[in-house]
């Protein structure tokens, strides 16, 4: 069965620190993983997309991985700013007919 | 361009009624994505067009739901009749390079009562 699995499920860090956010997915076959950052009460924002071959992909202060052996991914933050307080939500496309398989998501608080 | 316009933003209705959500795709793109969002179930993608055509429609949940691409900027969503547990916030996207460069609006929080 296509799965994605997110952790934590939710996580608080003080201003100006880094953290790191994990995605474990059993999608077969794989085709990418996309990183969204959903603000409550907006709609989500991707913030990278990896293919098989990518291992690293950064947007500024958003660095991502993907590990497609093991199939695990990343979400790096890094200098975390009170903005980046939001779910972040890891999709995985593939499991036949590019089908798109969603985790339920970590919300990141930042706090002063 | 203003991006994803989705309306209406807030919908309450009782149960039995007809909903009709409505979303504005991004000027150029050609695939519309509809989602489902709620607490228990995360995000959960319904349907999606691709040059106004219904591409996948798996993840429609029952015929109660039923959607539509009249033309190449607009798609509706219709819920007939609706259900409490239909209470959701749906979500629009389009893109234009397939399911992983959807661009989203801002949602359509539906309460049926």
């Amino acid at each position: 069965k296509n799965q994605v699995e997110q952790s934590p499920q939710s996580l608080i860090i003080l201003e100006g620190k880094n953290c790191t956010l994990q995605c474990n997915y059993t999608v077969s076959p794989f085709s990418n993983l996309r990183w969204y950052k959903q603000d409550t009460g907006r709609g989500p924002v991707s913030l990278t997309i990896m293919t098989f071959s990518e291992n690293t992909k950064s947007n500024g202060r958003y660095t991502a991985t993907l590990d497609a052996d093991t199939k695990q991914s990343s979400l790096h933050i890094t200098a975390s700013q009170l903005s980046d307080s939001a779910s972040y939500i890891c999709v995985v496309s593939g499991g036949g007919g590019n089908k798109l398989t969603f985790g339920t998501g970590t919300q990141l608080k930042v706090e002063l | 361009d203003a991006g994803v316009i989705q309306s209406p933003r807030h919908e309450v209705t009782e149960m039995g009624q007809e909903v009709t959500l409505r979303c504005k795709l991004i000027s150029g793109h050609n695939s519309l994505f509809w989602y489902r969002q709620t607490m228990m179930r995360g995000l959960e993608l319904l349907i999606y067009f691709n040059n106004n055509v219904p591409i996948d429609d798996s993840g429609m949940p029952e015929d109660r739901f039923s959607a539509k691409m009249p033309n190449a900027s607009f798609s509706t969503l219709k819920i007939q009749p609706s259900e409490p547990r239909d209470s959701a916030v749906y979500f629009c996207a389009s893109g234009d390079l397939g399911p992983h460069s959807a661009f989203f609006g801002q949602g359509t929080r539906l309460t049926v009562v």
